[in-house]
């Protein structure tokens, strides 16, 4: 089944804890990139990657990191997360840019107190 | 700042009615439109796009764009139970894809 999977789906962190949001697609995509999801902001991209080894900011790259060693796997990385980034994050992946369908993984909902 | 603009709602119609979602964007150059279908506590899913002015049907949803007045529509006719969702507008230009923050539908039995 095509699919985008992201682990975990859950995750409540402590300030400055050093966590990662794993993402992973099964269709061979080029584009991957994250979104966060907060209520009265809609979904905004934080960084995006065209292929293996290339990426780039989206709109909100601050307190984020990423890294595409491999076609199929996209990590999020947050070095030392802070209350401002409880969100709901998305991973989405598309065969290539943005002017097509994107196909989203099921979510994390991070919380950091 | 580019946007795209949607009422949050919710919209509530009456199961069999044709529910109106309307979404405007600032950015003339937008080239295409996405709707998105998000159910509670879930990810998003394509519904429809848009490329070129006028009316786009695929089943019972139509999608209509009028990129002079920056306007695009989804039109959900005989509504569902099951079509309750929230709809999410995006709007594409060279790389950023912008979305709205979504209209809540309610469509009671």
């Amino acid at each position: 089944e095509a699919q985008v999977t992201q682990n975990p789906r859950y995750l409540i962190t402590v300030t400055g804890k050093k966590l990662t949001v794993t993402c992973s697609q099964n269709m061979n995509h080029e584009y991957m990139s994250w979104y966060r999801q907060d209520p009265g902001l809609g979904l905004r991209q934080i960084y995006y990657s065209m292929n293996v080894e290339v990426t780039d900011k989206g709109d909100v790259p601050e307190g984020y990191k990423v890294s595409r060693k491999e076609k199929r796997n996209f990590p999020l990385i947050l070095e030392s997360p802070s209350p401002n980034q409880t969100s709901l994050y998305f991973c989405a992946s598309t065969p290539t840019g943005l002017n097509t369908e994107a196909f989203f993984g099921q979510g994390t909902r991070l919380t950091v107190v | 700042q580019k946007e795209v603009e949607q009422n949050s709602g919710p919209l509530s119609v009456p199961e069999g009615a044709i529910a109106s979602l309307n979404c405007t964007y600032s950015d003339r150059g937008s080239q295409s439109f996405f709707w998105y279908r998000q159910y509670s506590g879930k990810s998003p899913e394509l519904i429809m796009f848009i490329y070129s002015n006028g009316d786009k049907e695929d089943g019972r949803f139509t999608a209509q764009l009028n990129k002079a007045s920056q306007y695009v529509s989804l039109l959900i006719r005989d509504s569902q139970p099951s079509d309750s969702a929230t709809y999410l507008c995006a709007a594409y230009n060279t790389d950023k894809l912008i979305f709205g923050t979504g209209t809540r539908l309610q469509v009671f039995p």
